[in-house]
This record gives C-alpha cells, sequence and structure tokens, in this order.
C-alpha cells in the first residue's frame, strides 16, 4: 500500500497569508493526487486532482503542485474561511490518504 | 447536481454487521462513468478507503477490510449499501459515501471522490 505523509500536522497561521502543505508518497505516483478541505462536522470537499487541477468552484488562491513523490498545495492568500483540515489522496493504486494538516487561527 | 445522503442504524452491537445504505439524487447511478464508495473516518483520525462500487456491479474492496466487507448496489432504487461484519469498537467512526471519478492504472480502478454525502456516524458498543 503506498503511504502519504503530510507535513506539518498543524500550524497557525493569519488570514492574508500565503500557505504551504506538503504531501509525500512512499513512491512515485506521478500526478495522481488530490487535495481535500474538511471542516469540523463536514465532508471533505474535493479541492484539487490529478496534482494541480482546480475543481469547478473552487477559489483560484488555491494551487497544487508537484509529481513524483513530493506534492504541495499552496493557499496564496489564507481567508478565515479557509481555517480548516486538509487532506491529500492517492490515486496511482487504490486510494489512500494522508494524516492531515489542521490550518488554525493565529 | 448529485447529492448522496448515508443512512442506517447509529448504533451497532460487537460481532453484528453495520450496514448502511447511500441514495442517490440528481443523477443516476445506472448512467455509469462513475464508481460509487464508501469511506470512513475514525473519531479526530484521518479518512480511510472501504471500497466502490460500478453500477454493474463490479466490487473493489481495501485489502486491509475486504474479508468483512461487502457493497451492493440497487439501480431502481438509485442506492448503494455498505455490509461490514463482525464489527468491534475498532469499528466506530463516521461513514461516508461518495461518487468516484475512477481511472484504471495497470489494471487498477482507481480515483478520487466528489461529492460525499454528509457522513453518519456509527458507534459500535453493547
Amino acid at each position: 500500500a503506498i503511504r502519504m505523509t503530510q507535513s506539518p500536522s498543524s500550524f497557525s497561521a493569519s488570514t492574508g497569508d500565503r500557505v504551504t502543505i506538503t504531501c509525500r508518497a512512499s513512491q512515485g505516483i506521478s500526478s495522481y493526487l488530490a487535495w481535500y478541505q474538511q471542516k469540523p462536522g463536514k465532508a471533505p470537499k474535493l479541492l484539487i486532482y490529478a496534482a494541480s487541477t482546480l475543481q469547478s468552484g473552487v477559489p483560484s488562491r488555491f494551487s497544487g503542485s508537484g509529481s513524483g513523490t513530493d506534492f504541495t498545495l499552496t493557499i496564496s492568500c489564507l481567508q478565515s474561511e479557509d481555517f480548516a483540515t486538509y487532506y491529500c489522496q492517492q490515486y496511482y493504486s487504490y486510494p489512500s490518504f494522508g494524516g492531515g494538516t489542521k490550518v488554525e487561527i493565529k | 447536481q448529485v447529492q448522496l445522503q448515508e443512512s442506517g442504524p447509529g448504533l451497532v452491537k460487537p460481532s453484528q454487521t453495520l450496514s448502511l445504505t447511500c441514495t442517490v439524487s440528481g443523477g443516476s447511478i445506472s448512467s455509469g462513468g462513475y464508481y460509487w464508495s464508501w469511506i470512513r473516518q475514525h473519531p479526530g483520525k484521518g479518512l480511510e478507503w472501504i471500497g466502490y462500487i460500478y453500477y454493474s456491479g463490479s466490487t473493489y474492496y481495501n485489502p486491509s477490510l475486504k474479508s468483512r466487507v461487502t457493497i451492493s448496489v440497487d439501480t431502481s432504487k438509485n442506492q448503494f449499501s455498505l455490509k461490514l461484519s463482525s464489527v468491534t469498537a475498532a469499528d466506530t467512526a463516521v461513514y461516508y459515501c461518495a461518487r468516484v471519478s475512477g481511472i484504471t492504472i495497470f489494471g487498477v480502478v482507481t480515483g478520487w471522490f466528489d461529492p460525499w454525502g454528509q457522513g453518519t456516524l456509527v458507534t459500535v458498543s453493547s
């Protein structure tokens, strides 16, 4: 099974900050990676698939990059509604998720 | 747009079978093109894929759960269901259903999940 590792597991940031979340796969997964946002008590919401393709309706301040084993999710200008937990998911093999990165208010 | 809604008992006794149903609205399961999946999230933890099914009945399961999982589809009701047998407290989780934009890589059906149902908490306790 492919293991996905996210870092950091949590951090604090301020509105307006540029933030970057990292996801690393235990083996190469090409660009078969998705990112999700989850708010407390809610289901995850797809943000990005194919490592860098923005899902329809997702604000352009979200972007994804990477290929192979190392990937990043960037939020260019953090908004109040972006404080949430973010998960990466590989689909190079049967799906598996990273452990999540919680973005908290500083 | 497609919406999914989970339903089923919120409390299951240890050693019994957990049964959940996902009702799809705004689109037809039998129109094809997508797989339909179950995913769970243990309290305060990350996400775990359980399995998925195509409208034809083809299923794919997480190897770690395969011996206890059955996913079935009822196209006449536009629903798909999950059965997880011999449950223990470790199966206490929020269970989500989701649509899968599936692709096949080296013979393995896989993909990303969108949209998701709201989730339902299932507690395993006597």
